[in-house]
């Protein structure tokens, strides 16, 4: 079991906006702005599309955007194309002595 | 930005593995460096951390004891020494470069495979 919860699965229009949320604790996603998202091909390498909760790499489509309110942080993809169909996961910095990061179990994006 | 793991295969419980991973388009030796992996279930796992001379390294609970990373910074190589294997240490385990002062990762190579049967 994951240490940050995501919904399995989310799925949307081209053209539409979609959230994907990201439920930690106050050890974690609550307790610093580390928190991250990932974007996942099947067979690839995850790849980091949001950082420090709402910040975008150079190249990132700005229809990406990250947010955070208390112990939940959350990926918004404005605009859906076909090409964003791919597995989602957050990940946190965390306040634990026995890890760095924790990550969520991952989210399913479906473009209909 | 490039990073190529490989030392992945297929190996019985209690057998060993040596991972590594070669690092280009960066300063190597100014980065903080991590090894994550992740399971056939898709689940993500940090495992691994080493500071910049690799001098201090730190262990998720689930391979303290068994795994050793180390870096070799005049040949830009990450490595993960995985002793004591275990069925349940069957993963893709990526390498990822850590961002600036060490609390989140910017990038991660291909991964490779790592079996446990």
């Amino acid at each position: 079991q994951s240490a940050l919860t995501q919904p399995a699965s989310v799925s949307g229009s081209p053209g539409q906006s979609i959230t994907i949320s990201c439920s930690g604790s106050n050890s974690d996603v609550g307790a610093y702005n580390f928190v991250s998202w990932y974007q996942q091909y099947p067979g690839k390498a995850p790849k980091v599309i949001i950082y420090e909760v709402g910040l975008r790499p150079s190249g990132v489509s700005h229809r990406f955007s990250g947010s955070k309110s208390g112990t939940t942080a959350s990926l918004t993809i404005s605009g859906l194309q076909a090409e964003d169909e791919a597995d989602y996961y957050c990940s946190s910095y965390t306040i634990s002595s026995s890890l760095f990061w924790v990550f969520g179990g991952g989210t399913k994006l479906t473009v209909l | 930005v490039q990073l190529v793991e490989s030392g992945g295969g297929f190996v019985k419980p209690g057998g060993s593995l040596r991972l590594s991973c070669s690092a280009s388009g960066f300063v190597f030796r100014d980065h903080f460096m991590a090894w994550i992996r992740q399971t056939p279930g898709k689940s993500l796992e940090w495992v691994s951390y080493i500071v910049l001379t690799g001098d201090t390294m730190y262990y998720a609970d689930s391979v303290e004891g068994r795994f050793t990373i180390s870096r070799d910074n005049a040949k830009n190589s990450l490595y993960l020494e995985m002793n004591s294997l275990r069925v349940e240490d069957t993963a893709t385990y990526y390498c990822a470069k850590v961002r600036g002062a060490g609390y989140d990762t910017d990038f991660w190579g291909q991964g490779t495979q790592v079996t446990v049967s």
